[in-house]
């Protein structure tokens, strides 16, 4: 019944320590992404995990950025050491396919502020 | 790679004038063109698909293949249509969704 959930739904943390996302889809959707979302650059491809398929890790920004998806359903995004300029408010989304037009339902993000 | 280009960062009309919010892609093949929509403290929400070919709050979009542009219109804006609107992408073969950086809707009284 309930959409995607994120949590924390706010995140301060120190320059250089690292931090966890959650994400918990809607039930049953097996295509899963994180997007970033900064003041001026529009929403920034991370990472899309769709069933049992290799991820598509090909947004992520340094090795620092890491996401795992445990049982197909949470899925954890991961940002070691992280820098002033990570700060921004990250996003994940659900939908029910791979293929076809399915629409991306939106959790309301975790706002990150890197000090 | 796919790129999804909105012009205009910021976009203000007054109320019953009409709006049309430019969305252009470079990709050569057949995309999947969508518009999305962020209000004021709600989540990002799906507003409509060029395949339905469908009017959601009065608003169209039409596939130009020609010019690779997916332009988001609407005859006549209504305060309650101010948001962030996103233009996205995605590969008929994939399922990736690449999104433009957005325009901010400001209708005004």
């Amino acid at each position: 019944g309930a959409g995607v959930s994120q949590s924390p739904s706010n995140k301060v943390t120190e320059k250089g320590k690292d931090v966890e996302l959650r994400c918990d889809p809607i039930s049953g959707h097996t295509a899963l992404y994180w997007y970033r979302q900064s003041l001026g650059q529009g929403l920034e491809f991370l990472i899309y995990f769709q069933g049992n398929s290799a991820p598509d890790k090909s947004g992520l920004p340094s090795d620092r950025f890491s996401a795992e998806r445990t049982g197909g359903s949470v899925s954890t995004l991961t940002i070691q050491r992280t820098q002033q300029e990570d700060s921004a408010v990250y996003l994940c989304a659900s939908s029910s396919a791979g293929v076809g037009n399915s629409p991306l339902h939106f959790g309301n993000g975790t706002r990150l502020t890197v000090t | 790679a796919q790129r999804v280009t909105q012009p205009e960062k910021l976009l203000s009309v007054f109320k019953g004038a009409p709006v049309e919010l430019k969305c252009n892609y470079s990709y050569s093949g057949s995309p999947e063109l969508f518009w999305y929509v962020q209000y004021s403290r709600q989540r990002l929400q799906l507003l409509l698909r060029h395949i339905s070919r469908e009017s959601i709050k009065g608003f169209t979009a039409d596939l130009n293949k020609g010019e690779t542009s997916f332009h988001l219109k609407k005859p006549f804006a209504q305060e309650e249509d101010s948001a962030m609107y996103y233009c996205a992408l995605r590969l008929a073969s994939g399922s990736r969704l690449t999104f433009g950086e957005g325009t901010q809707l400001t209708v005004n009284p």
